[in-house]
């Protein structure tokens, strides 16, 4: 089973981009790697999913290098709203597959002022 | 209303009652699943339920037993729970079991007294 790996917490400034690693040396061939957000009080929500190389949308881009068995979130110019627990998560996208879905203990990231 | 909802939001029962959390997902997916959010330990999948069918069961307590009458809807009855079950509970669904891109609802706080 895949397991991940993040820091327990980081801490930045307003405008600064934020680079959170996950660790996922077992990673599987169809494992693909997904990253979610969490605040107080609230349900984890889907941010970024990639495979390998570079994958960018509105808000975040995930950087994953050639042996997979890492993978970045980079969050351009964050603000106080960004404060949150962020999640890496390894698993498969097919269904019927019996792999378990293996969820990181989470990064809390602080955005101060 | 859109979006995965969950009620009560927060519950309060004691070891010897009865009580159960609802789950309505609006979004048109036909996957449910339970979760399990305890403090300083990964998120845990407790069921997995595809097209009003249990696929999933990972080795969860007797005390727990879901219900899920139809893809919009799901249940998680609870009896005779320990304190240690105390917890966020949280509901999520998704298109065809493409497990990593999961709509989570807000979450039930239970706390078991």
């Amino acid at each position: 089973l895949a397991k991940t790996t993040q820091p327990i917490s980081m801490d930045s400034y307003e405008g600064q981009e934020v680079n959170i690693t996950c660790s996922h040396n077992n990673i599987a061939t169809n494992d693909y790697i997904t990253w979610y957000q969490q605040f107080p009080s609230q349900g984890p929500r889907f941010i970024i999913q990639g495979y390998k190389t570079k994958v960018t949308n509105e808000v975040a881009s995930l950087f994953i290098p050639a042996d997979r068995k890492s993978s970045t979130l980079s969050l351009p110019r964050v603000s106080l709203s960004d404060t949150a627990v962020y999640y890496c998560l390894v698993g498969p996208r097919n269904a019927g597959n019996n792999r378990k879905l293996i969820w990181g203990l989470g990064t809390s990231l602080a955005v101060n002022p | 209303e859109t979006g995965v909802t969950q009620t009560p939001r927060h519950l309060v029962m004691g070891m010897t009652n009865k009580k159960s959390l609802k789950c309505e997902q609006h979004l048109g997916h036909n996957a449910m699943y339970w979760y399990k959010q305890s403090a300083k330990k990964p998120l845990e999948l407790m069921f997995v339920y595809s097209l009003e069918e249990r696929v999933e069961n990972n080795s969860v307590p007797s005390r727990f037993s879901p219900e899920c009458p139809n893809s919009s809807h799901l249940f998680l009855h609870l009896h005779t729970l320990q304190p240690e079950d105390s917890a966020l509970y949280l509901c999520a669904s998704s298109q065809d079991r493409v497990g990593n891109e999961q709509y989570f609802g807000p979450g039930t706080r239970l706390t078991v007294t």
